[in-house]
């Protein structure tokens, strides 16, 4: 069974502060991750991609990739209140394996 | 460019009863998602189409179908509705092999 496990959260930092969103994965096969945004009510927005072991930063997000550990997070720098939301993390398949493991999600709330 | 859309947003049914729900992706995209989310199960995997073929498929019963057109616009069917059917029903739409964008979703409740 492939699994993606995050921590549920909720996740609370302060305006300003660095939010750190964790998140592991069992299929060693998994060749892509993802990082979503689900504000409350709406549908998942993806915030960034990543393939490469090591780090991939846009704006003020990074995400890191340990493949040797099956270790994914994602980092939100100088965190906004607009940030509050639940963060989902999907593992793919390589190829034609579209199909995305989620994990449950963490929510993250960011007081001002 | 337009996103990807789904109708209806919003649908009753009762027990028994089938349903289908409608996404027309991205123009360009070729590959379509559906996912079914609950607060208990997150968000699970239903089924892929690429080019009119279904590519994947997740594990769900018999009850849930789906297929694709020549113009990439996709159907999803659930016969005989449980009460746990109950759900929001995403659809996403990908350019590639990669990354994947969501439609709004159907918010469908099973009386």
């Amino acid at each position: 069974q492939k699994e993606v496990e995050q921590n549920s959260g909720p996740l609370s930092v302060p305006e300003g502060a660095i939010a750190s969103l964790n998140c592991t994965y069992s299929d060693r096969g998994s060749q892509s991750f993802f990082w979503y945004r689900q504000y409350s009510g709406k549908s998942p927005e993806l915030i960034m991609f990543i393939y490469s072991n090591g780090d991939k930063e846009d704006g003020r997000f990074t995400a890191q990739l340990n493949k040797a550990s099956q270790y994914v997070s994602l980092l939100i720098r100088d965190s906004q209140p607009s940030d509050s939301a639940t963060y989902l993390c999907a593992s793919q398949g390589g190829g034609s394996q579209g199909n995305l493991i989620f994990g449950k999600g963490t929510k993250l709330s960011v007081k001002p | 460019k337009a996103g990807v859309t789904q109708t209806p947003r919003y649908l009753i049914k009762t027990r028994g009863q089938q349903v289908t729900l409608s996404c027309s992706p991205i123009s360009g995209h070729r590959s379509v998602s559906w996912y079914q989310q609950t607060p208990g199960q997150g968000l699970q995997f239903l089924f892929e189409y690429f080019s009119e073929t279904q590519r994947n498929k997740g594990n769900f019963p018999g009850r849930f179908s789906g297929r694709q057109f020549s113009n990439s616009r996709s159907e999803m069917n659930v016969s005989t509705l449980e009460l746990g059917d109950s759900a929001l029903y995403l659809c996403a739409s990908s350019p590639t092999d990669y990354e994947q964008f969501f439609g709004p979703g159907t918010r469908l409740t099973v009386l």
